[in-house]
């Protein structure tokens, strides 16, 4: 099966800064890549996906790069803000499968710290 | 993004007594949704995918007979502990998602179960 691996476990930044967290996969049939914030004692928010087919997504703050070829993909914080401190998950699925919802492989997470 | 809800959120019971969790799709009917578990600090664990109308697939080491699942609506899973024990004691989140070009999963806000 998918195997995820997410570096690194533990990150922390200035306010301001940017932080990137970095996950690789095994599948090359994988072909969606969401990525997870956690709170604590909240479930897993969806900030932003992408599709094999695109090389990169922005949304505001937040980027995700994609490298089919590495097969490796990295989530990108500028401007990093106190309330960004979170843990993050990166996943990996097969999509596309009609009536059959594909399972989430996850990163082990990362711990982001923002000091203000 | 989709809404989803757990209900209990938090639940403390003895051991030997068993617990149910409920997961609502509120947005849309689900046909399916999927069950985690989460330990202090560690990533998501899939426990099993709840087909409406159909048994549960359970993933490898979790007791089938143990964690009891229920999916009898397009809008309702429920997660039953039987005769739940201290190591039961976890963090279990649910997610739906409807099969589509991006078979996007949304998670609830979790139900922190303590067994005494």
């Amino acid at each position: 099966g998918e195997n995820v691996e997410q570096h690194p476990s533990t990150l922390s930044v200035q306010e301001g800064d940017s932080a990137v967290i970095k996950c690789t996969y095994s599948d090359s049939a994988s072909n969606y890549f969401p990525w997870y914030k956690q709170e604590l004692g909240k479930g897993p928010q969806l900030i932003i996906d992408i599709r094999s087919n695109v090389g990169e997504k922005k949304d505001q703050r937040i980027a995700v790069t994609l490298n089919k070829t590495a097969k490796h993909f990295s989530l990108h914080i500028t401007e990093t803000q106190p309330e960004d401190s979170a843990v993050y998950f990166c996943a990996a699925s097969i999509i596309g499968r009609g009536s059959t919802l594909g399972r989430l492989y996850f990163g082990r997470g990362t711990q982001l710290t923002v000091w203000p | 993004g989709a809404v989803v809800s757990q209900h209990p959120s938090r639940v403390i019971c003895k051991s030997g007594t068993s617990v149910k969790i409920e997961c609502r799709s509120l947005d849309f009917q689900a046909t399916t949704m999927f069950w985690y578990r989460q330990f202090p600090k560690q990533s998501l664990m899939l426990m099993a995918t709840s087909n409406e109308g159909s048994k549960a697939t359970y993933e490898q080491g979790v007791e089938k007979d143990k964690f009891l699942i229920n999916h009898a609506s397009l809008t309702l899973s429920t997660l039953t502990v039987t005769s739940a024990h201290p190591e039961d004691s976890s963090f279990y989140i649910c997610s739906v998602g409807r099969p589509s070009s991006t078979d996007t999963q949304y998670f609830g806000p979790g139900t922190r179960l303590t067994v005494l």
